[in-house]
């Protein structure tokens, strides 16, 4: 069965730091794309990362980058220089095989305190 | 261009009524989908659909959840007979295709049911 395991429910960090979230995953597939959605309180589910696994290279968008482990399963994100507006809900999510929709992990909520 | 559109943004339903939910996907998306999202969890898959048809409707909980999309564009998700545990936000989500293109979603609609 496809998990995504994401085992750290909260997190905080301070304006401008660095912060890490981590994500897990069981998938029997070799080439599928991996995602990072971010949940905001306004609810909307915002796309704010992805990464091919078939590429080694780690997918980076301004702020945000992930450290893709393909052998280890790990697909983490990075914030740097945190922001007051990156406090939200933050979703891991692959799809279970080729065709099938995204599973989402549980979640982690990151506070970012002034 | 306009967003995934959900209406209503919430609705108010007593145990054992009927009630519809719509979405209306960018156009030109293909792939339709709906997620189920309860408090402090992430989104459950519920049912996809390519075009008009339900590619995969394995997340259904049961017979008393129906969804159609009957022209490939706007979807109606139908749950008959409401109960308590039916209270989620539902939310919708569209893309040009599965796998490597990420899914837009929208902004849900929170159901209650009393």
């Amino acid at each position: 069965a496809q998990t995504v395991t994401q085992s750290q429910p909260e997190m905080s960090v301070q304006e401008a730091e660095t912060v890490t979230l981590s994500c897990t995953y069981d998938t029997s597939e070799n080439n599928y794309y991996l995602f990072w959605y971010k949940q905001p309180p306004s609810r909307q589910m915002i796309l704010v990362i992805r990464q091919e696994a078939y590429k080694q290279q780690n997918a980076t968008e301004n702020r945000f980058s992930v450290n893709f482990q393909k052998a280890a399963k790990s697909f983490s994100l990075k914030i740097s220089d945190s922001q007051l507006g990156d406090t939200a809900m933050y979703f891991c999510a692959l799809p279970i095989s080729g065709n099938t929709p995204l599973v989402f992990g549980k979640g982690t909520r990151l506070s970012v305190i002034a | 261009g306009a967003g995934v559109s959900q209406t209503p943004s919430n609705k108010v339903t007593e145990k054992g009524k009927y009630v519809e939910l719509r979405c209306d996907p960018i156009s030109g998306h293909t792939a339709l989908y709906w997620y189920r999202q309860s408090l402090g969890q992430g989104p459950e898959f519920l049912i996809y659909f390519q075009g008009t048809g339900a590619a995969d409707d394995s997340g259904l909980p049961n017979d008393r959840f129906f969804a159609v999309r009957p022209e490939g564009s706007v979807s109606t998700l139908k749950i008959q007979r409401t109960e308590r545990g039916d209270s989620a936000v539902y939310l919708c989500a569209s893309s040009l295709g599965q796998g490597r293109s990420p899914l837009h979603f929208g902004n849900g609609t929170r159901l209650t049911v009393t």
